[in-house]
C-alpha cells in the first residue's frame, strides 16, 4: 500500500541550477504537505510545508508547489548549492497520520 | 533546548530480547512519534501519542508497546525482538499551530540490529 511515491530515487544537478524533486500521491484526504532534509547518521529536519488550500509556498530558495487534481508535489531549490545534497524526503498529514515518501538523494556537484 | 533526544545510538539484539527505545523531548510539545526507516525506504509510523495517557497506532505497531506517562517521555518497547525490527528508529515531537499546520521535530534516531 503505497499512498506515497518519490520515483526518483537520485538526483544530481550543477551548483547553480534548479533542483526539482517530486513526489506522487494517491490519496486525497492529506491535509498537509511537508518537505523534510535528512544527513547520514540525523534525524531529518523540516524544511518547507504547504496546505491543502494552496497551491504555492515559498520560503528563500524552496518553493513547494501543489497540484491536488494530479495528486502531485513538487519542491524547488534554486539556486542549488553544494550543502543542498541530502535525502529528501515528502510527508503528507491526515490528522495524525504521516506518511512518508522513500526519499530521493540529492548530489549538487560544484 | 536540547529538541528531540534518543537513547541508545546504537544497540544489537538477539531474537527473543526485550528492549526499550527512550525518546525525551524539552519543548513541551504535546505530539510525539516512533517512525522505523528501513533501508530504501520511507519512515513507516509505529504509535504516536497525543498527549500525556494516551497513545494510538500507526502503520505498523505489530511487536512493540508504547507508553506516554509524561509530556517529556515517549519510550517504545520491543518485547520479543525478530530479525525483521532490524530498523533505523526515529522519535518525533509536535505541536499543532492554530493554522492547523504541525512541524515534527526528530531526533538523531537509533539502529537496531537484531540477530
Amino acid at each position: 500500500d503505497q499512498q506515497v511515491k518519490q520515483n526518483s530515487p537520485s538526483l544530481s544537478v550543477q551548483e547553480g541550477r534548479i533542483s526539482i524533486l517530486n513526489c506522487d500521491y494517491t490519496n486525497s484526504m492529506f491535509d498537509y504537505f511537508l518537505w523534510y532534509k535528512k544527513y547520514p547518521a540525523e534525524g531529518p529536519t523540516f524544511l518547507i510545508s504547504i496546505s491543502s488550500i494552496k497551491d504555492k509556498n515559498e520560503d528563500g530558495r524552496f518553493t513547494v508547489f501543489l497540484n491536488k487534481s494530479a495528486k502531485h508535489l513538487s519542491l524547488h531549490i534554486v539556486p542549488s548549492q553544494p550543502g543542498d545534497s541530502a535525502v529528501y524526503f515528502c510527508a503528507l498529514r491526515n490528522n495524525n497520520d504521516m506518511r512518508f515518501g522513500a526519499g530521493t538523494r540529492l548530489t549538487v556537484k560544484p | 533546548n536540547a529538541g528531540v533526544t534518543q537513547t541508545p545510538k546504537f544497540r544489537i539484539l538477539k531474537i527473543g530480547q526485550s528492549m526499550t527505545l527512550q525518546c525525551t523531548q524539552d519543548m513541551n510539545h504535546n505530539y510525539m512519534y516512533w517512525y522505523r526507516q528501513d533501508p530504501g525506504m520511507g519512515l513507516k509510523l509505529i504509535y504516536y501519542s497525543v498527549g500525556a495517557g494516551i497513545t494510538d497506532k500507526g502503520e505498523v505497531p505489530n511487536g512493540y508497546n508504547v507508553s506516554r506517562s509524561t509530556t517529556e517521555d515517549f519510550p517504545l518497547r520491543l518485547e520479543l525482538a525478530a530479525p525483521s525490527q532490524t530498523s533505523v528508529y526515529f522519535c518525533a515531537s509536535s505541536y499543532l499551530r492554530a493554522s492547523g499546520e504541525s512541524t515534527q521535530y526528530f531526533g538523531p534516531g537509533t539502529r537496531l540490529t537484531v540477530l
